[in-house]
């Protein structure tokens, strides 16, 4: 398997406009993570899904982020409309089990940068 | 909100010294992982201590859990240049029937040629 994969690996946006990050996860894994990582705020855990159904959302910042899971291999994290504070690498990780006793893959992620 | 705190944020050693890095967390865990993050890059897993566990070994890598103290320490023996990184814990608190994986802000660990 090649791993998560996340597209695309660089974005920059102007404010206002909407930006929709992608992940593919493992194949065969249950969890998908989208996680945000800024010097200020570490690695802030967004939303996470299991077999495609979100299960804890508390962690998204407002209404202009969204995350959708449409099947087992395939989410996105939407941002409408961006704002220059949103500017952060988002990562996407999957595991088998969420992270009961299994570990979680991480994909390269995506810097997002809001102008 | 974080569950995971580390201890120091940032290190700095001479190649071949030990590196000890701690966590500190609030909540009731299944287990607690540790992650690397080299530059630019994606997290990796480490190593994994289940809750019932006191110590654990991975090579370089020796981990302890003190679940009364709510702490645990990843200690790199014999450290190297390319063990310069971000070292993260992360908890998988008990949430019922699903399983959430949070982390901590990280320590930066730079090991000096």
């Amino acid at each position: 398997d090649a791993g998560v994969i996340q597209s695309p690996r660089h974005e920059v946006t102007e404010m206002g406009q909407e930006v929709t990050l992608r992940c593919k996860p493992i194949s065969g894994h249950d969890y998908l993570f989208w996680y945000r990582q800024t010097m200020m705020r570490g690695l802030e855990l967004l939303i996470y899904f299991n077999n495609n159904v979100p299960i804890d959302d508390s962690g998204m910042p407002e209404d202009r982020f969204s995350a959708k899971m449409p099947n087992a291999s395939f989410s996105t994290l939407k941002i409408q409309p961006s704002e220059p504070r949103d500017s952060a690498v988002y990562f996407c990780a999957s595991s088998l089990t969420g992270g009961r006793n299994t570990e979680a893959f991480f994909g390269q992620g995506t810097r997002l940068t809001v102008v | 909100s974080q569950q995971g705190e580390e201890d120091p944020q940032a290190l700095s050693i001479q190649e071949g010294e030990n590196a000890t890095m701690n966590c500190s967390y609030k909540t009731s865990i299944n287990n607690l992982q540790w992650y690397r993050q080299n530059s630019g890059r994606g997290l990796v897993h480490l190593i994994l201590i289940r809750s019932n566990e006191r110590e654990k070994h991975s090579g370089r890598l020796r981990v302890t859990l003190d679940t009364s103290k709510k702490s645990s320490s990843l200690l790199i023996t014999a450290s190297r240049a390319a063990d310069t990184a971000s070292y993260f814990c992360a908890t998988d608190a008990v949430t019922g029937a699903n399983s959430k994986l949070t982390f901590g802000k990280g320590i930066t660990l730079s090991v000096r040629p």
